[in-house]
């Protein structure tokens, strides 16, 4: 079964309001999670690389204030998408990791479409 | 040049055949050597994962990594239309972040 759970799977939401994802390590505890973005046809777009109790670190070109990620404990982060635009748009996709070494795993994806 | 190289495909094989995936990497401090497959709309599910060289067996799925040149590969046995998705090759140094390939779209014909 999933070991890393997000939700929703999809969520449509309006021009200029904001959107939460969680996702949730169910079996272990995870000290790193990672927030992704795919667009069709392509890989694995990493944003940003949080760590339970501080500031998730941005990847080049990821607006920091749009993109809201908060890791508040070791088994959940949330991605918050402020002032949603139809560019947002995507599939987000986090993992989790019980540290360095240990396998990371994937949440099941989470469809955005803002109209 | 991408740090992961791995041809898109898309790999057609008949049912039951051997799927052969493989990726090139160039970043020498790659310890961790993991493969996914990706159904469409779906996140990545782990299949493989490897640290250094070597061979790594679980079913149907053969992992090897080669260190020295810089090279990995997946192989699929008794090949089954349900394994009809895209696999992504992924990699990482010290530290969590992953390095994924493109991914290579595999097709099983029934």
């Amino acid at each position: 079964g999933a070991v890393v759970s997000q939700h929703p799977s999809w969520v449509i939401c309006k021009s200029g309001t904001s959107v939460k994802i969680e996702c949730r390590s169910l079996d272990f505890q995870a000290t790193t999670m990672f927030w992704y973005r795919q667009f069709p046809k392509q890989s694995l777009m990493l944003m940003a690389t949080s760590n339970e109790g501080s500031k998730a670190t941005y990847e080049q070109g990821v607006e920091k204030d749009k993109f809201l990620i908060n890791h508040a404990s070791l088994t959940l982060s949330t991605l918050t998408v402020t002032s949603a635009h139809p560019e947002d748009s995507s599939f987000y996709i986090c993992s989790a990791s019980a540290g360095e070494g240990n396998t990371i795993y994937f949440g099941e994806g989470s469809w955005l479409t803002v109209v | 040049q991408k740090e992961v190289e791995q041809d898109p495909g898309p790999l057609s094989v008949p049912e039951g055949a051997i799927v052969s995936l493989n990726c090139t990497y160039s970043n020498s401090a790659f310890q961790y050597f993991m493969w996914y497959r990706q159904y469409s709309r779906k996140g990545p599910e782990l299949l493989m994962y490897t640290y250094s060289s070597g061979n790594k067996e679980d079913g149907r799925f053969t992992a090897q990594v080669d260190k020295s040149s810089k090279y990995i590969s997946l192989f699929i046995r008794d090949s089954q239309p349900s394994d009809s998705a895209t696999y992504l090759c992924a990699m990482k140094a010290a530290g969590n972040k992953l390095t994924f390939g493109g991914g290579t779209r595999v097709l099983v014909k029934p």
